[in-house]
């Protein structure tokens, strides 16, 4: 275990419905990152947030909706997705953005289906 | 732009043989910082190794160690005696020096897909 958690750990949702994720990191990290995993494609970095304000959003889809309450809480709030949204989604933290080459630790992910 | 290439989609070795993964990146900066992570099938990606390009030693990790060509920007991943629980997706990432605006940000290869058999 690395330290991340992240539920649920397999969600199945309509195109209309409206589902979160979660992610709760447990490290002591002021960063943290949702990415998303798709078959035979890199990573894609989606949100980046430091100290609970959001530094990056990858040209994400505004059905896309990142909250950080807390530096160690991050959920991912889902409307109206597509199915092309089908991928495994992780979260990741580290002890900041701002110190080079610092590592990123991840959660397990969410695999995602959208109907 | 940063890119990372991993031109081996799929590998297998024998157990206890050695395997090297390659991975090479573009990038026009000089200071960064390359990583390997494995991803054991639906288990949590980790953190196998981590090297710094300002340094020419290359990091070595117990059986896990590296091959850090700077000007070749190439960046491989060598497996000693290798071990069933190394079965996994390995993906090579980039980093780049903080600042100017630039956060610490992971580039991610596609991924290398690494069975080793008994």
């Amino acid at each position: 275990e690395t330290g991340v958690t992240q539920t649920p750990r397999h969600l199945v949702m309509g195109m209309t419905n409206k589902k979160s994720l979660k992610c709760e990191q447990h490290l002591g990290h002021n960063a943290m990152y949702w990415y998303k995993q798709s078959a035979k494609k890199p990573l894609e970095l989606m949100f980046v947030y430091s100290l609970e304000e959001r530094v990056e959003n990858n040209s994400v889809p505004s059905r896309f909706s990142p909250e950080c309450p807390n530096s160690s809480h991050l959920f991912l709030h889902l409307h109206t997705l597509q199915p092309e949204d089908s991928a495994l989604y992780l979260c990741a933290s580290s002890q900041d953005t701002l110190r080079s080459g610092v590592a990123q630790y991840f959660g397990p992910g969410t695999r995602l289906t959208v109907l | 732009a940063q890119t990372v290439t991993q031109s081996q989609p799929e590998m297998s070795v024998q157990e206890a043989e050695t395997v090297t993964l390659s991975c090479t990146y573009d990038t026009s900066e000089n200071n960064y910082y390359l990583f390997w992570y494995k991803q054991p099938p639906s288990r949590q990606m980790i953190l196998v190794i981590r090297q710094e390009a300002y340094k020419q030693q290359n990091a070595t990790e117990n059986r896990f160690s590296v091959n850090f060509q700077k000007a070749a920007k190439s960046f491989s991943l060598k497996i000693s005696d290798s071990q069933l629980g190394d079965t996994a997706m390995y993906f090579c990432a980039f980093m780049k020096q903080v600042g100017g605006g630039s956060q610490g940000n992971l580039i991610f290869g596609k991924g290398t897909k690494l069975s080793v058999k008994p």
